[in-house]
């Protein structure tokens, strides 16, 4: 089935002690973006990345790492988080070139920092 | 400015009916593309539709179409038929071929009513 899976889907952490979300692709897609959802802000990109070790900023990235070293695999790393990086948080792939392919997105994670 | 706009915080619509959730957009790209999220209680993001810039036609999906005005740069969904599954989130989003990001706004809940 083809799928963007995150993991884990809900977390519960403290401020300062590093976490990796983890995001896999089995659709072969050269895209990946990284979102976060707040309330009454819609989504925003926090980063993307164009093809393998090709990485960007988008919106919001601040506080946020992302690296792609395989195609499949998108991981975002908080080194440092804080509370307001509470969020839920969407990895997405798609075909390039994105802006005339759909993106899939994965389940979302909840991310909760104390 | 905002990339995208969505005035419409909340929507009613009584089943069977057709419903318009508005869009519009900011750009000074020729090239770009306009896609719909539907986001339901269960929180996944689903993909509805896609408009490309040089699409002459109004992009339809089943009962879904988008009313594509380039002048006024409005891309607004339009939902025929409305349905108690359609109550959910909806997103409209924006890619420009130059500048590799993606805009969402801020989204419309829709509720259909028995």
């Amino acid at each position: 089935e083809a799928q963007v899976t995150q993991n884990p889907r809900y977390l519960i952490t403290v401020t300062g002690k590093k976490l990796t979300v983890t995001c896999s692709q089995n659709m072969n897609h050269e895209y990946m973006s990284w979102y976060r959802q707040d309330p009454g802000l819609g989504l925003r990109q926090i980063y993307y990345s164009m093809n393998v070790e090709v990485t960007d900023k988008g919106d919001v990235p601040e506080g946020y790492k992302v690296s792609r070293k395989e195609k499949r695999n998108f991981p975002l790393i908080l080194e440092s988080p804080s509370p307001n990086q509470t969020s839920l948080y969407f990895c997405a792939s798609s075909l390039y070139p994105p802006t005339y392919n759909e993106q899939f997105f994965g389940p979302g994670t909840r991310l909760t920092v104390l | 400015a905002q990339k995208i706009t969505q005035t419409q915080p909340g929507m009613f619509v009584q089943e069977k009916e057709a419903v318009t959730l508005d869009c519009t957009y900011d750009t000074s790209d020729p090239s770009y593309g306009l896609f719909w999220y539907k986001q339901p209680s269960s929180g996944e993001m689903i993909f509805l539709i896609y408009q490309g810039s040089y699409d002459q036609q109004n992009a339809t999906e089943g009962r879904y179409s988008l009313n594509f005005q380039k002048a006024r740069k409005s891309a607004n969904l339009v939902i025929s038929a409305s349905q108690l599954g359609d109550s959910a989130m909806y997103f409209c989003a924006m890619r420009e071929d130059t500048g590799n990001q993606f805009y969402f706004g801020t989204g419309t809940s829709l509720t259909v009513i028995p």
